[in-house]
């Protein structure tokens, strides 16, 4: 397998647009997370899904931010509008079951300008 | 919510000394992972403790879980250039699958 699969790898846009993240997690994996990574807060759990149910969106941080999972093996995450304090690291996890470990794709680096 | 911190946040070492760092969870965890991050890269597995007072190792790195599971350390011995990296403990409260991230400890290994 090749691994959980994210794109873009890195992401510039003005302020105001819209970006879409996009996390392609191992095949038969029933857990998907999105997490934020900055210098200021670290590694930042936003959402997870089970079975492409979203369980957990409390770390979203506002309505700006909205995830879906459409199929086991596709999910998005999207900023509109965007804003420079958005700018970060944004990696996607899966995991097969609850309770074990979590692979984590490569990451999209977003910056906002 | 769940918080988990990590002490020391930076730790230079030279070559061949040893290293720890320390991670406390505000809640009790039903488990505790722990993940290395490499310049650059993304957060790589390394292992799982689940059982409280749980003492695990991998060559010259120890895990171990406190009594309580609100505490875990991860201590190196004789460190290499290859154990560069940020080290981050990561915690499951209750019965959920939310994986909560420490706040990390950055490694830098100098010759």
């Amino acid at each position: 397998d090749a691994g959980v699969i994210q794109s873009p790898r890195h992401e510039v846009t003005e302020m105001g647009q819209e970006v879409t993240l996009r996390c392609k997690p191992i095949s038969g994996h029933d857990y998907l997370f999105w997490y934020r990574q900055t210098m200021m807060r670290g590694l930042e759990l936003l959402i997870y899904f089970n079975n492409n149910v979203p369980i957990d969106d409390s770390g979203m941080p506002e309505d700006r931010f909205s995830a879906k999972m459409p199929n086991a093996s596709f999910s998005t995450l999207k900023i509109q509008p965007s804003e420079p304090r958005d700018s970060a690291v944004y990696f996607c996890a899966s995991s097969l079951v609850s309770n074990t470990e979590a692979f984590f794709g490569q990451g999209t680096r977003l910056t906002v300008v | 919510g769940q918080q988990v911190m990590q002490i020391p946040q930076y730790q230079h070492v030279q070559e061949g000394e040893d290293f720890t760092t320390y991670c406390n969870s505000s809640t009790t965890l039903s488990n505790i992972q722990w993940y290395k991050q490499r310049p650059g890269g993304h957060p790589v597995f390394l292992i799982q403790l689940v059982k409280s007072g749980e003492v695990k190792k991998q060559k010259r790195l120890t895990f171990q879980f406190g009594e309580a599971k609100k505490n875990s350390s991860l201590h190196i011995t004789a460190t290499q250039t290859t154990d560069v990296g940020t080290y981050f403990c990561a915690g499951r409260a209750g019965g959920g699958n939310k994986l909560t991230f420490g706040t990390g400890t950055q490694l830098k290994v100098e010759l």
